[in-house]
């Protein structure tokens, strides 16, 4: 799995987009980056992922820059029930399992 | 369909007590994993199993114990519980093939507290 650094936490307006980076300088070409994120006391819930392509979905949209180093997941309008921990996580097809870091607590501000 | 489920939804034992934490999907998929949640922590896989009759360790395996006697269904197992293993325990299960089929479903949690 390719290593992935987040922010520990950030903070985003209600009503704005909220701009989740995430660096994954060690990703394989075969490795796809995927996006979960857990609210409060929840199992952790599929967001979105992506190979080299942008991608968007009824939920976020993910941009992957061109040299697949890093990422950026985008919640168009964020709400206060977007407030969560998200989840950057490299995986092929040919891994078994998923293994979680630590994410980003996203504090949406009413 | 009711997805993941996870049976009890919290627990309290005694330190040596022993006890199952069953996890069962109701989606046919071939792979479900168990992971632990500490306070302020992310997930750490525990055990996982890519289909019936198999299991595999992950990052935490020590003290815990598995079995995959029916697809629907995957066992942990705590033989002799630690305070260290008070935790929020989360079982998943995914379908593998295309990266299109590799999102893992996860359960609502079994809130374990061992005194």
């Amino acid at each position: 799995d390719a290593k992935t650094t987040q922010p520990p936490s950030m903070d985003c307006a209600e009503g704005r987009a909220a701009n989740l980076p995430c660096n994954h300088s060690t990703i394989s070409g075969n490795e796809y980056v995927y996006w979960y994120r857990q609210i409060h006391s929840q199992g952790p819930q599929y967001i979105i992922h992506g190979l080299k392509n942008n991608e968007t979905n009824e939920m976020a949209s993910l941009i992957i820059t061109e040299d697949r180093k890093s990422s950026t997941l985008i919640l168009p309008h964020a709400t206060l029930r977007d407030t969560a921990v998200y989840y950057c996580i490299g995986k092929t097809n040919r891994d078994d399992k998923i293994i979680f870091g630590k994410g980003t607590r996203l504090h949406i501000l009413p | 369909n009711a997805g993941v489920t996870q049976t009890p939804k919290f627990r309290v034992l005694k330190t040596g007590q022993s006890m199952t934490l069953l996890c069962a999907q109701d989606m046919n998929h071939e792979y479900m994993y168990w992971y632990r949640q500490d306070p302020g922590m992310g997930l750490r896989l525990i055990h996982y199993s890519v289909g019936e009759g198999t299991t595999a360790k992950g990052e935490v395996p020590d003290g815990y114990n598995v079995s995959r006697l029916k697809k629907q269904n995957f066992l942990l197992g705590l033989e002799s519980a630690a305070p260290s293993q008070t935790s929020v325990y989360f079982c998943a299960s995914r379908a593998p093939g295309l990266a299109t089929e590799e999102t893992q479903y996860f359960g609502p949690g079994t809130r374990l507290l061992v005194l």
